[in-house]
């Protein structure tokens, strides 16, 4: 069975610092991993993937997340935090050979950028 | 570059009404998927579909039910509803596997 945690409901950072939103997963088999982001009644915005290759994943809006193998981590990073970037933060895994079922999301973090 | 799209963007029922809730997923995916959120929750995995045919199922409760259209379009139909099945319920689309593409979902009340 696949998991995610998301071990943070709340991360608040000051606007210009860098932000971490941490996420570990679980899973048989090789990963794909994902972070989605959700402003109030929205849907889920791709943000980023780690599908195979460079640890260190590049996404939208300047996120970047590092698999860690080891760790079984996957956290979400930005090096400078804009107040635009509070929303609720979801992580996601899938296992690389199960095909296309379903993404086993994380309970969410909600991050605050205070100004 | 075209979205996933869902109608409609709300929907108000009473209890014991049926709603039927619709999703247009992205040209050319294959896979599309079932989501349920409710206030404050990460989404919950209802039912997929892979090339029209039901792949994967979930959360779903026996009062819902679900099918993929020749045209690729996917409808969700909810029979009996309670108070509880108040939520976001969202579909997306993937090709490939890969990551899913979410559509701005349908918030549905039952009063």
């Amino acid at each position: 069975a696949q998991s995610v945690a998301q071990p943070e409901d709340q991360v608040n950072v000051a606007e210009g610092n860098p932000l971490t939103v941490k996420c570990t997963y679980s899973v048989s088999g090789n990963p794909y991993l994902f972070w989605y982001v959700q402003y109030p009644n929205r849907g889920l915005q791709f943000l980023l993937k780690y599908i195979t290759g460079d640890n260190l994943v590049k996404g939208s809006y300047g996120f970047e997340a590092e698999f860690n193998k080891s760790q079984t981590s996957f956290h979400l990073k930005k090096p400078s935090a804009l107040v635009s970037d509070s929303a609720l933060y979801f992580c996601a895994v899938r296992a690389r050979d199960s095909g296309n079922t379903p993404l086993v999301f994380g309970k969410g973090t909600r991050l605050s950028v205070i100004a | 570059a075209a979205g996933v799209i869902q109608s409609p963007r709300h929907l108000i029922k009473e209890k014991r009404e049926t709603a039927t809730l619709k999703c247009y997923p992205i040209p050319r995916h294959d896979t599309v998927y079932w989501y349920q959120q409710g206030p404050g929750q990460d989404p919950q995995f209802l039912i997929s579909f892979y090339e029209k045919m039901q792949s994967d199922k979930g959360s779903i409760p026996d009062r819902f039910s679900a099918q993929q259209f020749s045209d690729y379009h996917s409808e969700l139909n909810m029979s009996s509803l309670e108070l509880g099945d108040s939520a976001l319920y969202f579909c997306a689309s993937s090709s490939d596997g890969s990551e899913a593409f979410f559509g701005q979902g349908t918030r549905l009340t039952v009063v």
